[in-house]
C-alpha cells in the first residue's frame, strides 16, 4: 500500500475485555514496531520485528501485551483483560530494515483504545 | 538514563511569526536526533534528521534545526510559520547502532493563530 495502515481507528471497549489491533505496514518493509502514545506523553516502544520473529519485546508492559506478525507482514497487537491504563493512541511504524544503519520509520495513523 | 526534553508543552504564535520549538537529550554518545510532526489523525512524519556533519539540517516544509553538543541540544526552528503548521511535534533520539530504539520527547503542542 500506499502508507502504513492501522484498524481500527478508534475501538472503545470495556475493563476486562480482549482487544485485537492490527497494523499493514509498507509492502516490502521487513521491520515493524509497534508504539504506545499516552495523552500528554511522548512514544513509547513496545515491540521491534525484523520478519515474523520479535528480538526485542522489552517495551511490552505486562503479559497482557502480546503481538504476532505473519507472512512478513501484517501484524497484530493483542491486549488481553484491558485495564484503564491501556487507554493510549497504539502506533504502528515500518521500515525497510532494522540493522546498524539507519533506516526511516514511517508512521501508521495509530489506534485510539478507550478502556471504559 | 537515556532521556529527551521538550520543555514546552503548547506554544502559541502568531501567522508569519518566527517559531523555535526546543528540545534537549541526555544520552551516553552522540545518537542520531530527530523531528517528527503530528497533525490530528495523522502519523508520524519526519521533518528532518541529524547524522552527523553540518550542524545546520534543513527539513521539509520549510523547517530546520541545529544540533548543538555542547548543550545536547537539537532545537526546531522555522522563520515564518503559516497556519498548516498547527500541528503537534516531538524530537527523538536513537542509537547509532540498532537505530530502531527510538526515544522520544512528549511533544510540543504549536497552536498559530490568524
Amino acid at each position: 500500500g500506499a502508507g502504513v495502515s492501522q484498524s481500527p481507528s478508534n475501538k472503545v471497549t470495556e475493563k476486562g475485555k480482549d482487544v485485537e489491533l492490527r497494523c499493514d505496514p509498507i509492502s516490502g518493509h521487513t521491520a515493524l514496531y509497534w508504539y504506545r502514545q499516552r495523552l500528554g506523553q511522548g512514544l513509547e516502544f513496545l515491540i521491534y520485528f525484523q520478519g515474523n520473529s520479535a528480538p526485542d519485546k522489552s517495551g511490552l508492559p505486562s503479559d497482557r501485551f502480546s503481538a504476532e506478525r505473519t507472512g512478513e507482514s501484517v501484524s497484530t497487537l493483542t491486549i488481553q483483560r484491558t485495564q484503564q491504563e491501556d487507554s493510549a493512541v497504539y502506533l504502528c511504524a515500518s521500515s525497510n530494515r532494522a540493522s546498524s544503519s539507519y533506516n526511516e520509520q514511517f508512521f501508521g495513523p495509530g489506534t485510539r483504545l478507550t478502556v471504559l | 538514563a537515556q532521556s529527551v526534553t521538550q520543555p514546552d508543552i503548547h506554544i502559541t504564535v502568531s501567522e508569519g511569526a518566527s517559531l523555535e520549538l526546543r528540545c534537549n537529550y541526555s544520552y551516553g554518545a552522540t545518537p542520531y536526533l530527530f523531528w517528527y510532526v503530528q497533525s490530528p489523525g495523522q502519523g508520524l512524519q519526519l521533518l528532518l534528521k541529524y547524522f552527523s556533519g553540518d550542524t545546520l539540517v534543513q527539513g521539509i516544509k520549510g523547517f530546520e534545526a541545529e544540533f548543538k553538543r555542547s548543550q545536547s541540544s537539537f532545537n526546531l526552528r522555522k522563520p515564518s510559520v503559516h497556519w498548516s503548521d498547527a500541528a503537534e511535534y516531538f524530537c527523538a533520539v536513537a542509537p547509532t547502532s540498532g537505530t530502531y530504539k527510538y526515544i522520544f520527547g512528549t511533544g510540543t503542542r504549536l497552536k498559530v493563530l490568524a
